[in-house]
Protein backbone atom coordinates (compact mmCIF):
# COMPACT_ATOMS: atom_id res chain seq x y z
CA UNK A 1 0.00 0.00 0.00
CA UNK A 2 1.08 3.43 -0.71
CA UNK A 3 2.65 5.00 2.11
CA UNK A 4 3.19 9.03 3.20
CA UNK A 5 5.87 9.78 5.44
CA UNK A 6 6.10 12.96 7.61
CA UNK A 7 9.04 14.36 10.08
CA UNK A 8 7.17 13.77 13.45
CA UNK A 9 7.91 17.41 14.59
CA UNK A 10 8.63 21.01 13.68
CA UNK A 11 9.18 23.86 15.94
CA UNK A 12 9.37 27.39 14.87
CA UNK A 13 9.66 30.92 16.68
CA UNK A 14 6.89 33.39 15.71
CA UNK A 15 6.87 35.19 12.46
CA UNK A 16 9.00 32.88 10.79
CA UNK A 17 8.58 29.88 8.34
CA UNK A 18 7.50 26.22 8.64
CA UNK A 19 7.65 23.78 6.06
CA UNK A 20 5.64 20.46 6.85
CA UNK A 21 7.04 17.66 4.29
CA UNK A 22 5.30 14.89 3.25
CA UNK A 23 7.10 12.29 1.61
CA UNK A 24 5.57 9.48 -1.48
CA UNK A 25 6.95 7.37 -3.75
CA UNK A 26 6.18 10.12 -6.92
CA UNK A 27 4.03 11.70 -5.07
CA UNK A 28 3.74 14.68 -7.49
CA UNK A 29 1.37 12.67 -9.79
CA UNK A 30 -0.91 12.62 -7.16
CA UNK A 31 -3.24 15.57 -5.42
CA UNK A 32 -2.26 16.10 -2.04
CA UNK A 33 -4.62 17.63 0.61
CA UNK A 34 -3.30 18.93 4.27
CA UNK A 35 -5.84 18.90 7.79
CA UNK A 36 -4.66 20.88 10.60
CA UNK A 37 -5.89 19.12 13.75
CA UNK A 38 -5.74 20.95 17.14
CA UNK A 39 -6.06 19.26 20.70
CA UNK A 40 -9.19 17.49 21.36
CA UNK A 41 -10.68 18.81 17.50
CA UNK A 42 -11.58 16.91 14.74
CA UNK A 43 -9.05 17.33 11.76
CA UNK A 44 -9.44 20.75 9.39
CA UNK A 45 -8.71 20.93 5.76
CA UNK A 46 -6.33 23.69 5.34
CA UNK A 47 -5.07 22.91 1.38
CA UNK A 48 -6.71 20.93 -1.12
CA UNK A 49 -5.34 19.54 -4.85
CA UNK A 50 -1.63 20.13 -3.46
CA UNK A 51 -2.01 24.49 -3.11
CA UNK A 52 -5.59 25.51 -3.20
CA UNK A 53 -7.45 26.78 0.17
CA UNK A 54 -10.75 26.53 1.26
CA UNK A 55 -12.65 29.88 1.86
CA UNK A 56 -11.62 30.95 5.80
CA UNK A 57 -8.14 29.45 5.60
CA UNK A 58 -5.42 32.12 5.91
CA UNK A 59 -3.28 32.96 2.85
CA UNK A 60 -0.23 32.18 5.22
CA UNK A 61 -1.09 28.38 4.62
CA UNK A 62 0.22 27.11 0.94
CA UNK A 63 1.34 23.90 -0.15
CA UNK A 64 3.72 22.16 -3.48
CA UNK A 65 4.14 19.07 -4.77
CA UNK A 66 6.73 17.89 -6.92
CA UNK A 67 8.90 14.50 -7.67
CA UNK A 68 8.81 12.43 -3.94
CA UNK A 69 8.11 15.35 -1.91
CA UNK A 70 4.64 17.78 -1.06
CA UNK A 71 5.16 20.47 1.53
CA UNK A 72 2.79 22.91 3.79
CA UNK A 73 4.13 25.99 4.38
CA UNK A 74 3.31 28.44 7.14
CA UNK A 75 4.33 31.96 6.61
CA UNK A 76 4.32 33.78 9.13
CA UNK A 77 3.83 31.72 11.93
CA UNK A 78 1.33 32.56 15.06
CA UNK A 79 0.83 31.01 18.63
CA UNK A 80 -2.81 29.54 17.22
CA UNK A 81 -0.65 27.70 14.18
CA UNK A 82 0.00 25.15 16.92
CA UNK A 83 -1.07 22.18 16.19
CA UNK A 84 -0.58 18.27 14.49
CA UNK A 85 -0.65 18.25 9.99
CA UNK A 86 -1.78 15.18 8.26
CA UNK A 87 -1.57 15.19 4.08
CA UNK A 88 -3.65 12.84 2.69
CA UNK A 89 -3.41 11.52 -0.89
CA UNK A 90 -5.80 9.28 -3.04
CA UNK A 91 -3.99 5.85 -3.71
CA UNK A 92 -5.86 5.12 -7.12
CA UNK A 93 -4.37 1.55 -6.89
CA UNK A 94 -6.60 0.63 -4.02
CA UNK A 95 -9.12 3.60 -4.36
CA UNK A 96 -8.48 4.33 -0.71
CA UNK A 97 -7.46 7.37 0.88
CA UNK A 98 -3.88 7.70 2.27
CA UNK A 99 -3.15 9.62 5.44
CA UNK A 100 0.93 10.23 6.67
CA UNK A 101 2.10 9.76 9.19
CA UNK A 102 1.71 13.46 10.99
CA UNK A 103 3.75 16.08 12.42
CA UNK A 104 3.60 17.89 15.42
CA UNK A 105 4.22 21.52 15.06
CA UNK A 106 5.68 23.55 18.10
CA UNK A 107 5.98 27.60 18.30
CA UNK A 108 8.50 28.40 20.60
CA UNK B 1 -25.58 24.74 9.27
CA UNK B 2 -23.36 21.79 7.61
CA UNK B 3 -22.67 19.21 10.37
CA UNK B 4 -22.29 15.84 11.15
CA UNK B 5 -22.77 14.38 14.60
CA UNK B 6 -21.99 11.13 15.96
CA UNK B 7 -22.94 9.19 18.63
CA UNK B 8 -23.10 5.61 20.27
CA UNK B 9 -19.59 5.29 21.27
CA UNK B 10 -18.74 3.84 24.74
CA UNK B 11 -16.72 0.92 26.93
CA UNK B 12 -16.89 -2.89 25.27
CA UNK B 13 -15.30 -5.72 26.01
CA UNK B 14 -13.24 -7.15 23.52
CA UNK B 15 -15.11 -9.64 21.05
CA UNK B 16 -18.37 -7.57 21.44
CA UNK B 17 -19.88 -5.43 19.53
CA UNK B 18 -20.73 -1.87 19.18
CA UNK B 19 -22.97 0.52 16.16
CA UNK B 20 -22.44 4.11 16.14
CA UNK B 21 -24.01 6.46 14.13
CA UNK B 22 -23.37 9.96 12.36
CA UNK B 23 -26.51 12.57 11.89
CA UNK B 24 -25.27 14.91 8.80
CA UNK B 25 -27.45 18.10 8.29
CA UNK B 26 -27.37 21.18 6.36
CA UNK B 27 -26.28 19.58 2.76
CA UNK B 28 -27.47 16.75 0.59
CA UNK B 29 -26.70 13.52 2.22
CA UNK B 30 -27.87 10.94 -0.07
CA UNK B 31 -24.85 12.43 -2.66
CA UNK B 32 -22.51 12.21 -0.43
CA UNK B 33 -19.78 9.37 -0.40
CA UNK B 34 -19.44 9.28 3.22
CA UNK B 35 -16.25 7.87 5.04
CA UNK B 36 -15.43 6.72 8.89
CA UNK B 37 -11.93 7.47 10.09
CA UNK B 38 -10.37 6.53 13.73
CA UNK B 39 -7.53 7.82 15.59
CA UNK B 40 -6.11 5.74 18.41
CA UNK B 41 -5.05 7.48 21.46
CA UNK B 42 -1.86 9.52 20.95
CA UNK B 43 -1.69 7.62 17.30
CA UNK B 44 -2.37 9.36 13.45
CA UNK B 45 -5.58 9.23 10.92
CA UNK B 46 -6.69 6.21 9.52
CA UNK B 47 -9.04 5.72 7.28
CA UNK B 48 -11.53 3.02 7.84
CA UNK B 49 -14.28 2.63 4.92
CA UNK B 50 -16.42 4.27 2.90
CA UNK B 51 -20.39 4.30 1.17
CA UNK B 52 -20.57 5.30 -2.11
CA UNK B 53 -24.08 7.27 -2.64
CA UNK B 54 -26.93 4.73 -4.03
CA UNK B 55 -26.87 6.76 -7.08
CA UNK B 56 -22.36 5.71 -7.48
CA UNK B 57 -24.29 2.26 -6.60
CA UNK B 58 -24.05 2.65 -2.92
CA UNK B 59 -20.95 0.39 -2.45
CA UNK B 60 -18.64 0.10 0.52
CA UNK B 61 -14.92 -0.68 1.05
CA UNK B 62 -13.09 -1.01 3.47
CA UNK B 63 -9.86 -1.01 5.55
CA UNK B 64 -7.74 -4.37 5.96
CA UNK B 65 -7.84 -3.97 9.38
CA UNK B 66 -11.75 -4.03 9.97
CA UNK B 67 -12.66 -5.89 6.48
CA UNK B 68 -14.88 -8.57 7.75
CA UNK B 69 -15.11 -6.90 11.11
CA UNK B 70 -16.92 -3.56 10.14
CA UNK B 71 -20.34 -3.12 8.10
CA UNK B 72 -21.37 0.80 6.76
CA UNK B 73 -24.14 1.35 5.70
CA UNK B 74 -26.81 4.31 5.67
CA UNK B 75 -30.33 5.58 5.56
CA UNK B 76 -30.74 8.11 3.21
CA UNK B 77 -34.56 8.67 4.81
CA UNK B 78 -32.90 9.64 8.09
CA UNK B 79 -29.59 11.53 6.67
CA UNK B 80 -27.75 8.88 8.96
CA UNK B 81 -24.74 6.96 8.19
CA UNK B 82 -23.96 3.87 10.26
CA UNK B 83 -20.67 2.07 11.11
CA UNK B 84 -21.48 -1.25 12.88
CA UNK B 85 -18.18 -2.97 14.81
CA UNK B 86 -18.63 -6.91 15.18
CA UNK B 87 -15.98 -8.98 17.28
CA UNK B 88 -13.83 -6.00 18.25
CA UNK B 89 -10.60 -5.80 19.42
CA UNK B 90 -8.09 -3.82 21.56
CA UNK B 91 -6.39 -2.16 18.93
CA UNK B 92 -9.89 -0.57 17.97
CA UNK B 93 -9.91 1.61 20.76
CA UNK B 94 -9.79 5.11 19.26
CA UNK B 95 -11.71 8.19 18.28
CA UNK B 96 -14.48 7.30 15.64
CA UNK B 97 -15.19 10.57 12.72
CA UNK B 98 -17.00 10.83 10.42
CA UNK B 99 -16.62 12.80 7.26
CA UNK B 100 -16.99 13.41 3.68
CA UNK B 101 -16.29 15.93 0.87
CA UNK B 102 -16.66 18.15 -1.64
CA UNK B 103 -19.74 19.74 0.52
CA UNK B 104 -18.39 22.90 1.75
CA UNK B 105 -15.50 22.96 -0.76
CA UNK B 106 -17.47 21.45 -3.98
CA UNK B 107 -13.75 21.21 -5.73
CA UNK B 108 -12.05 18.76 -3.04
CA UNK B 109 -13.45 15.60 -4.84
CA UNK B 110 -10.80 13.34 -2.70
CA UNK B 111 -10.43 15.15 -0.06
CA UNK B 112 -12.88 15.47 3.07
CA UNK B 113 -13.90 19.09 3.83
CA UNK B 114 -16.47 18.79 7.31
CA UNK B 115 -16.18 16.14 10.09
CA UNK B 116 -17.82 15.18 13.35
CA UNK B 117 -16.11 15.77 16.09
CA UNK B 118 -16.00 12.45 16.75
CA UNK B 119 -17.18 9.20 19.19
CA UNK B 120 -14.69 7.89 21.46
CA UNK B 121 -14.69 3.94 21.43
CA UNK B 122 -12.81 1.96 24.21
CA UNK B 123 -12.50 -1.88 23.81
CA UNK B 124 -11.27 -3.27 26.85
CA UNK B 125 -11.70 -5.70 29.62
Amino acid sequence: SYVLTQPPSVSVAPGQTARITCGGNNIGSKSVHWYQQKPGQAPVLVVYDDSDRPSGIPERFSGSNSGNTATLTISRVEAGDEADYYCQVWDSSSDHPVFGTGTKVTVL
Amino acid sequence: EVQLVESGGGLVKPGGSLRLSCAASGFTFSNAWMSWVRQAPGKGLEWVGRIKSKTDGGTTDYAAPVKGRFTISRDDSKNTLYLQMNSLKTEDTAVYYCTTGSVVVPAAIWSFDIWGQGTMVTVSS
